[in-house]
């Protein structure tokens, strides 16, 4: 069993919609919560960065962590074509860089 | 502020062959991180290095290795090359704290062995 689950999708929205995207985690130890979006052939770019349980909102994007539940959320609100990407969730337990990434969910808006 | 840059872009190699990778970091970051991203296995860490020195290493065989020099600039090797290691290996940068660290990355170098 992975450290980290997140379903691979894909996940095909109409424009405008509301985007919902989670993982599921087994270590109890994780703190730093990230979400990263990647572009085809691009590197993954940090999108929230969340440390410890509770909510926290950038834009169009809110991040939810449920340490209780070892559950983590990304919502995306009127979500447009540019939104059209790879989203990994991604987390670590402190100390150094070592992050372990979920599967990555692969995202489709259409207009 | 210019991000992440790693060289080359591409590369294509033969089986048995080596090598080379570099990354540098953003302007001021210490810390170097790179990870290997396959379609089978995803996105999995290889080492860290901060201050020329690595500190942290994932499961990975010895023919993966690195260095760092002193402007923070870092270099990843594969020796030996197998078809497997084909993949996209990604170079990440931080300012090099300890815990609450943003890993930045860059934009990959794609490896293909044939």
């Amino acid at each position: 069993q992975k450290e980290v689950e997140q379903d691979p999708g894909p996940l095909s929205v109409p424009e405008g919609a509301i985007v919902s995207l989670n993982c599921t985690y087994s270590n109890s130890a994780f703190q730093y919560f990230m979400w990263y979006r990647q572009y085809s052939r691009k590197g993954p770019e940090l999108l929230m960065y969340t440390y410890s349980s509770g909510n926290k909102e950038d834009g169009r994007f809110t991040a939810q962590v449920d340490k209780s539940s070892k559950y983590i959320s990304l919502f995306i609100r009127d979500s447009q074509p540019s939104d059209s990407a790879t989203y990994l969730c991604a987390m670590k337990a402190g100390g150094y860089n070592k992050l372990i990434f979920g599967a990555g969910t692969r995202l489709a808006v259409h207009p | 502020k210019a991000g992440v840059t790693q060289t080359p872009r591409y590369l294509i190699k033969t089986r048995g062959q080596q090598v080379t990778l570099s990354c540098s970091p953003i302007s001021g970051h210490r810390s170097v991180s790179w990870y290997q991203q396959t379609p089978g296995q995803g996105l999995q860490f290889l080492f860290e290095y901060f201050s020329e020195t690595q500190r942290n290493k994932g499961n990975f065989p010895g023919r993966f290795s690195g260095r760092q020099f002193s402007n923070s600039r870092s270099e990843m090797n594969v020796s030996t090359l197998e078809l497997g290691d084909s993949a996209l290996y990604l170079c990440a940068s931080s300012l090099g704290g300890y815990t609450d660290e943003k890993l930045f990355f860059g934009s990959g170098t794609q490896l293909s062995v044939l």
